[in-house]
């Protein structure tokens, strides 16, 4: 089956500084990624859509500025956290969608484990 | 009112016994997934559904368009199967349960 690899599993910064977390389709060209966000014993939550080439969809609430999202090739997308802060510590999830649009089938990455300290 | 509901919440079983989650959904839908999240976050993508039933090993999902519901089941359950499993629907975006946490107990 198609294969989502998302890097790093688990990551550790100090205040302030930005993360860089990847997210790639291996065997598949990814019009449409995803990047959602999880809190400890909550569903996952969408935090923006991002299509190959142009700028990201943010979801109500999600600050753009701080999440910056790079979708520059149909493999790879990437969410740094700019400036993260400890109530940025969460789990972040990718989902890559082979064609563009939301209503079929996508398939997840394993997820990076942020903690700010 | 959540668009995607499961049930139970909370589920502990004995090694063997044959488990239910169920999954039931208020939007319109192309596709339902049931997913699989080990403890340390990775998720793994058991099923995709958009009518009737899938089977995999000792997994099985089924889900009614009409009743706009799902079920996952897992027959002669182990304790590696204990995970939370999440429900999530896609049509215009995508819509997730908040998880069944199954426990299975030599």
């Amino acid at each position: 089956g198609a294969v989502v690899s998302q890097h790093p599993s688990r990551v550790i910064c100090k205040s302030g500084t930005s993360v860089k977390i990847e997210c790639r389709s291996l065997d598949f060209q990814a019009t449409t990624m995803f990047w959602y966000r999880q809190f400890p014993k909550q569903s996952l939550m969408l935090m923006a859509t991002s299509n190959e080439g142009s700028k990201a969809t943010y979801e109500q609430g999600v600050e753009k500025d701080k999440f910056l999202i790079n979708h520059a090739s149909l493999t790879l997308s990437t969410l740094t956290v700019t400036s993260a802060h400890p109530e940025d510590s969460s789990f972040y999830i990718c989902s890559a969608s082979p064609i563009q649009r939301m209503n079929t089938e996508a398939f997840f990455g394993q997820g990076t484990r942020l903690t700010v300290v | 009112k959540n668009e995607v509901e499961q049930s139970p919440q909370n589920l502990t079983a004995q090694e063997e016994e044959f488990i239910t989650i169920n999954c039931s959904y208020s939007v319109g839908i192309s596709a339902l997934h049931w997913l699989q999240q080990h403890p340390g976050g990775g998720i793994v993508s058991l099923f995709m559904l958009s009518s009737g039933k899938k089977k995999h090993g000792r997994l099985i999902a089924t889900i009614n368009i009409q009743e706009k519901h799902s079920s996952l089941h897992i027959t002669a359950s182990h304790p590696r199967d204990s995970a939370v499993y999440i429900c999530a629907v896609s049509g215009n975006q995508f819509y997730f349960g908040t998880g069944t946490s199954l426990t299975v107990i030599p």
